[in-house]
């Protein structure tokens, strides 16, 4: 049963334009979110994260959107560079249970 | 060399036999992580160790054990490796708690035939 889903697997976009990436969850519990990139034959690498007592969190081009009561979060990207190509995770965490759980990844291709 | 390290990278092995995949971190980290990633499945936690002997388990753990004798080594064995375990494993550490950064190592791939 797959807590943390991500239900677009790849994504297109133009260079320069806003590249959004989104990520459902179904465990109540889950208090802090947080967003990976991997890029092929890498480990993934931290990018952003956002605490459930908040509903935005910002880094630079990187913007991460919670709606609690939509069980919902995403992840916009502005504008796009051909470098942000690469598969994004979303991961979540229960402070019950201390476990980071990630989402299936959505590829993002980022076009020149 | 500083950071975390997975050995090896790549791994053949036959189906029932006991396979180590290793991972050390130089950060004295007190959390560690190992995760298989499989198409269609993302990132799937295994098992999880919040300091030195401590160990609890993950979503998928049947057919794997760990240990943490020391805080900077995670090892991951399969008992007695099927087909299905083929995957690329990745192994994670951060520093506090699952909801610090979570610093990868580069993979293992491992194949079982």
């Amino acid at each position: 049963d797959q807590q943390v889903k991500q239900n677009s697997p790849s994504l297109s976009v133009q260079e320069g334009r806003i590249s959004i990436l989104n990520c459902d969850y179904t465990n109540s519990m889950f208090d802090y979110f947080l967003w990976y990139k991997k890029y092929p034959a890498e480990g993934p690498t931290f990018l952003i994260s956002i605490s459930s007592i908040k509903d935005k969190n910002e880094d630079g081009r990187f913007t991460v959107f919670l709606n609690k009561s939509a069980k919902h979060l995403s992840l916009h990207i502005v504008p796009s560079q051909p470098g942000d190509s690469a598969v994004y995770f979303c991961a979540a965490v229960s402070g019950a249970t201390n476990k980071l759980i990630f989402g299936t990844g959505t590829l993002l291709a980022v076009q020149p | 060399d500083a950071g975390i390290t997975q050995s090896p990278r790549y791994k053949i092995t036959e189906t029932g036999r006991q396979v180590t995949l290793m991972c050390h971190q130089t950060w004295s980290h007190s959390y560690m992580f190992w995760y298989r990633q499989d198409l269609g499945h993302g990132l799937r936690l295994i098992y999880y160790s919040a300091a030195a002997d401590i160990t609890d388990k993950g979503e998928v753990p049947d057919g794997y054990v760990v240990s943490r004798s020391k805080t900077e080594n995670f090892p991951l064995t399969l008992e007695s490796a099927t087909r299905s375990q083929t995957s690329v494993y990745f192994c994670a550490s951060s520093l506090r708690d699952s909801r610090t950064e979570a610093f990868f190592g580069q993979g293992t791939r491992l194949t079982v035939v």
